[in-house]
C-alpha cells in the first residue's frame, strides 16, 4: 500500500458530460501528478501541482484541469468528454524533495 | 514522439529463470531511470530506480543495468516466481523543478512465469 488513495474506484459517463475524479497523496507528500493509462498502453503525463500550482503539463487538451488543495489533495477535471478519455486515470504523490513517485490504485473511466 | 522504448512486448519464463527487459531512451537530459511493476486492475508500483552516476544497482531479486554512452537500461529478475507474472514498465524523467514528476513511460512488457 502506498498511502495514496484515489475515488471514484470505476466510473461510467456519457460522451458530453463532465467528470471529476480524486486524490489523496500520501502524507507528507506535496506534489501530485495526473496520468492516463490507454488500455495496453504505458502511463502519459497529464499535469502536475505542487503547493497548489500547476507546475508542469504534458500534451493535453485545456478541457483537462486539475486543482489541488491545501491538504495536498488533488481532484482532475475533464470537460466534454470523448469516448477517446476512456482509460484508467492514475495519481501519484511525492514529497520531501525525493524524486520517487507513488501511485494509487486508479480511477477506471469509462465513456459510452 | 516516443522517448522510451521498452522491448520485449510480451515475455514467458519458467520459474527460477531470468527474464531481462530492456529500455532505449532518446532524450541525453534525463537522469532518473525507474521500473515499475503493475497487476491488473491495480496502479504501478515503485520496483527499483537508478541515477545514470551507477551502472548497476541492486534491491533483493531486481537489477537494474544502465549504459549511458548506449542511452539503455534494463531490468532483471533473479530467481523469477510465478508471482512475478505482471505487467513492468520503465520510465524516465528530467530533474528541475517542473520537469521531476514527468514520467515518461515504456509501453510495458507483459511477464508470465511458469511453476
Amino acid at each position: 500500500e502506498t498511502g495514496v488513495t484515489q475515488s471514484p474506484t470505476h466510473l461510467i459517463k456519457t460522451r458530453g458530460q463532465q467528470v471529476t475524479l480524486r486524490c489523496s497523496s500520501q502524507s507528507g507528500h506535496n506534489t501530485v501528478s495526473w496520468y492516463q493509462q490507454a488500455l495496453g498502453q504505458g502511463p502519459q503525463f497529464i499535469f502536475q501541482y505542487y503547493r497548489e500550482e500547476e507546475n508542469g503539463r504534458g500534451n493535453f487538451p485545456p478541457r483537462f484541469s486539475g486543482l489541488q488543495f491545501p491538504n495536498y489533495s488533488s481532484e482532475l477535471n475533464v470537460n466534454a468528454l470523448e469516448l477517446d478519455d476512456s482509460a484508467l486515470y492514475l495519481c501519484a504523490s511525492r514529497g520531501g524533495g525525493r524524486t520517487e513517485a507513488f501511485f494509487g490504485q486508479g480511477t477506471r473511466l469509462t465513456v459510452v | 514522439q516516443q522517448q522510451v522504448k521498452q522491448s520485449p512486448q510480451s515475455l514467458i519464463v519458467q520459474k527460477g529463470g531470468i527474464p531481462i527487459i530492456n529500455c532505449a531512451y532518446e532524450n541525453t537530459a534525463f537522469d532518473y531511470f525507474p521500473w515499475y511493476q503493475q497487476f491488473p486492475g491495480k496502479g504501478p508500483a515503485l520496483l527499483i530506480a537508478i541515477r545514470p552516476d551507477v551502472s548497476e544497482k541492486k534491491e533483493g531479486r531486481f537489477t537494474i543495468s544502465f549504459n549511458k554512452s548506449a542511452k539503455q537500461f534494463s531490468l532483471h529478475i533473479m530467481d523469477s516466481q510465478p508471482g512475478d507474472s505482471a505487467t513492468y514498465f520503465c520510465a524516465a524523467s528530467k530533474s528541475g523543478s517542473s520537469n521531476t514528476g514527468k514520467l515518461i513511460f515504456g509501453q510495458g512488457t507483459t511477464l508470465q512465469v511458469k511453476p
